[in-house]
Parts: structure tokens; sequence; C-alpha cells
């Protein structure tokens, strides 16, 4: 079955522009995740949702950030005023339930450079 | 595709040959990891998991070593193949959604 998807897959854009990355979860589940990648690091919490609420958004780098999941699906991750540090790849995961041992699925990621 | 670290620790080891990759975790409360693989352009893939009640896992060709002591974890493949040439990551887990993952190690399987 089809798993996380995420687009675009490379988005290079100016300092200071807006942007928009998109995630598909796997069909049913109720857990979203999106992560941050840095260079040479591994992934880093940003914000989680149950449904369509924002249960944890605790990751979120600065009010730049936000991120929406209106009908408990797609969710999209929105920065505005971007900044060369926020170049990076935006990993999207999703799982059946909340809670440790719900296995995360990882979307492929959005890579966003900042020039 | 996406580079996921330039500069990450290395392990090179000749196809066939067994492979330990380590982790150091931070949490003494952490009850629950997980490796993960990470191939170029994609996003970490499950590999294997252990609850802290347990101090070994074994799944096909991997086994999962846990030392709450030191909190050390480790990843051994069996036979290493060229396709887990990958960055692999470990994650703990203090019994809630959010995990924390390791800088990551990259393995590159010699032929």
């Amino acid at each position: 079955g089809a798993g996380v998807s995420q687009t675009p897959s490379n988005k290079v854009t100016e300092k200071g522009k807006y942007v928009e990355l998109r995630c598909d979860p796997i069909s049913g589940h109720t857990a979203l995740y999106w992560y941050r990648q840095s260079l040479g690091q591994g992934p880093e919490f940003l914000i989680y949702f149950q449904g369509t609420g924002a249960a944890d958004d605790s990751g979120l780098p600065n009010d730049r950030f936000f991120a929406v999941r209106p009908e408990g699906s797609v969710s999209t991750l929105k920065i505005q005023r971007t900044e060369r540090g926020d170049s990076a790849v935006y990993l999207c995961a999703s799982s059946l339930g909340q809670g440790a041992q719900n296995e995360q699925f990882f979307g492929p990621g959005t890579r966003l450079t900042v020039l | 595709g996406e580079s996921v670290g330039l500069h990450l620790p290395t392990l090179s080891v000749q196809e066939g040959d067994n492979s330990i990759i380590n982790c150091a975790y931070s949490n003494s409360a952490s009850d629950y990891f997980i490796w993960y693989k990470q191939e170029s352009g994609k996003g970490p893939q499950f590999i294997i998991d252990i609850r802290s009640n347990m101090d070994k896992r074994q799944g096909q060709r991997v086994t999962v070593l846990l030392n709450k002591t030191v909190k050390h974890l480790s990843l051994q493949i069996a036979a290493t193949q060229p396709g887990d040439s990958a960055v692999y990551f470990c994650a703990e887990n203090s019994g809630t959604y959010k995990y924390i993952f390791g800088t990551g190690t990259r393995l590159k399987v010699l032929a």
C-alpha cells in the first residue's frame, strides 16, 4: 500500500519568503509527526498531531513555524520569513495511534534550501 | 539523492562480515528503543526495537543489545550486504510519542 508521501521533494526559496510543505500520511493513521533533520544529525521532533489537533508543538523552533491538519489527514507545515538556518530536510511520519510502540512510518522528506 | 550527513562517524565493513554499530542514549528514564536505517534520499526505516526489560532481541540478520547500566545500545548486522549501506540511527523513548534520535553512523559495505 501507499506509504507517507511528501511534496515537494525539493524546495529552494529566498530568505524572507513563505513556504508550505505538505504531508500525506498513511490512510487511517490518526497520529502525524513533523521532524527536521539538519545535515549530519538525526531527526528532531517539531510537532505531533492526534487527529486534527496539535497535541504537542513544543519542538517548533519559533513562531515563524506553524502546522495544520484541518481534516485529520493531510498536514501542512508553514514557515514564514524563511531564514538560511531553516535549510534542512523536513520529515513527516504517521502512526496508527499514539504511544511509544506505535511504529512511526516516515516519508521521504522535503529538502528545503533557503538562499 | 539527499545526503543525510557528510561528517557522520563511518563504519566500513567488508561484504559478508558482521557489523556492529553503537549508540549511547541520554535519558535513564527511556524504556523503549528503536534502530532506524536511512538510505540517501529516503526517510528513516524501522529495523528493530527493544524494550528496557530486555537486554537482547534478534530479528532477521539483526540483533540489538541493550545495556541500561551504561546507557548503551548496539546493532549487530550479520553477513553484511551491499544493501545494508546506509546511515543508522538509534532512537529512545520514555513512554510517549516523542522519539529522541542519536546522531547516526554511516555504514559502508566494501565489495
